[in-house]
């Protein structure tokens, strides 16, 4: 199984603050098979990236996806009030997917 | 759109058998992986399988012995066995549509909380 690590656990930031999330693989995601994806309290997550680099529909392009091998970024250039979340990455190229322990974004 | 909807009891005691049915609205469930997906209260999320429409399936290992993913096609809807459930299986349960190999999780159910407890 690969076990995916991110961090920091949280990250505190104030809007208008570029956030660098990380996720690091314990072995190579083949093909990049790497999804990122926003939880908001009460809500269910929503996917934001996909293909490691690929934005799903709809989200802006403040969020890029970065990363090959068994290292990836997920970066929001410029925090809106909205994207003060939890962000989980996930990865799908072996035969049992599982998902990161999650990284918080909170206001400073 | 596509919606996913989960239903099924929202209370189940111990070492029964929790079952929860997706029923999918808005487009065809003949395409697609259908996963569940869980998350403990507090916690993170966790994958625990998905049936492929041709049926295929593909359990996460942890839980394989316990689980049963089931597609009906004719209602457009995708069911999950969990059986012999402790408290640990305490959780928000989503049903999730994923794309081709590429793709991600693309549309959420907005998920059910299930209590195992006698």
């Amino acid at each position: 199984e690969i076990v995916l690590t991110q961090s920091p656990g949280t990250l505190s930031l104030s809007p208008g603050e570029r956030a660098t999330l990380s996720c690091r693989a314990s072995q190579s995601i083949s093909n990049s098979y790497l999804a990122w994806f926003q939880q908001k309290p009460g809500q269910a997550p929503r996917l934001l990236i996909y293909g490691a680099s690929s934005r799903a529909t709809g989200i802006p392009d403040r969020f890029s996806g970065s990363g090959s091998g068994t290292d990836f970024t997920l970066t929001i250039s410029r925090l809106e009030p909205e994207d003060f979340a939890v962000y989980y990455c996930q990865q799908y190229g072996s035969s049992s997917w599982t998902f990161g322990q999650g990284t918080k974004v909170e206001f400073k | 759109q596509v919606q996913m909807q989960e239903s099924g009891p929202g209370l189940v005691k111990p070492s029964e058998t929790l079952s929860l049915t997706c029923t999918v609205s808005g487009g065809s469930i003949n395409s697609y992986y259908w996963n569940w997906i869980r998350q403990p209260p507090g916690k993170g999320l966790e994958w625990i399988g998905y049936i492929f429409y041709t049926g295929s399936t593909n359990y996460n290992p942890s839980l394989k012995s316990r689980v049963t993913i089931s597609l009906d096609t004719s209602e457009n809807r995708f069911s999950l066995n969990l059986s012999s459930v402790s408290p640990a299986d305490t959780a928000v349960y989503y049903c999730v549509r994923k794309g081709g190999f590429f793709y991600g999780m693309d549309v959420w159910g907005q998920g059910t909380t299930v209590t195992v407890s006698s």
